[in-house]
């Protein structure tokens, strides 16, 4: 089955700078790449997806990129603010197997005033 | 438009009880999917549910744990005879359709066991 690995599990960085977190996946064939953000006491929500037919995308301050040569997809935020700091998972899908979304094992966000 | 609601939003029980936890998915969609987070952790898959099909019970963890849904809509996981190693955060999502699709979901159960 797929496999998501995740790095780095822990980043801090100084308000406004920028942050980027690296996911990798296994399965060739996987397709569909969401990225969840999860705030403490709450469940992950949705805040950009990329399908595989795309390099890049953006909203606002958020971005995604997706390599499939290399099997690697990232999540950029710039400008960071308080608001930010929260876990951010990765999960990819699509593959040939019947599995769903794999999850990476998160990335804890912390933005320093 | 709703989304993904769950009750109770936290529960504490003693070892060994058994215990109840509700997911009402989004309306209209069909997927519907069980996790659990331990402190810390990522996302761990319990089960799936798709429309009349018989579920994926591949993530779950032991005999202890079940889950039903019934008229394929409103979702229930039990856990009997509940151990300290049970206490996490049990999170449902719902999706349109297919398990490859965007998944929504709840504020999740937050399960304390004493």
């Amino acid at each position: 089955g797929e496999n998501v690995e995740q790095h780095p599990s822990t980043l801090s960085v100084q308000e406004g700078d920028s942050a980027v977190i690296k996911c990798t996946y296994s399965d060739s064939a996987s397709n569909y790449f969401p990225w969840y953000k999860q705030e403490l006491g709450k469940g992950p929500q949705l805040i950009i997806d990329i399908r595989s037919n795309v390099g890049e995308k953006k909203d606002q301050r958020i971005a995604v990129t997706l390599n499939k040569t290399a099997k690697h997809f990232s999540l950029h935020i710039t400008e960071t603010q308080p608001e930010d700091s929260a876990v951010y998972f990765c999960a990819a899908s699509g593959g040939g197997g019947a599995d769903g979304l794999t999850f990476g094992k998160g990335t804890h966000l912390i933005i320093q005033p | 438009g709703a989304g993904v609601s769950q009750s109770p939003s936290n529960k504490v029980t003693e070892k060994g009880k058994d215990v109840e936890l509700r997911c009402d998915p989004i309306s209209g969609h069909t997927a519907l999917y069980w996790y659990r987070q331990s402190l810390g952790q990522g996302l761990e898959f319990l089960i799936y549910f798709q429309g009349n099909s018989a579920p994926d019970k591949s993530g779950l963890p032991s005999d202890r744990f079940s889950a039903e849904r019934t008229g394929g809509s409103v979702s229930t996981l039990t856990i009997q005879r509940t151990q300290q190693e049970d206490s996490a955060v049990y999170l449902c999502a719902s999706s349109f359709s297919g398990r490859k699709e965007t998944q929504y979901f709840g504020p999740g159960t937050r399960l304390l066991v004493l």
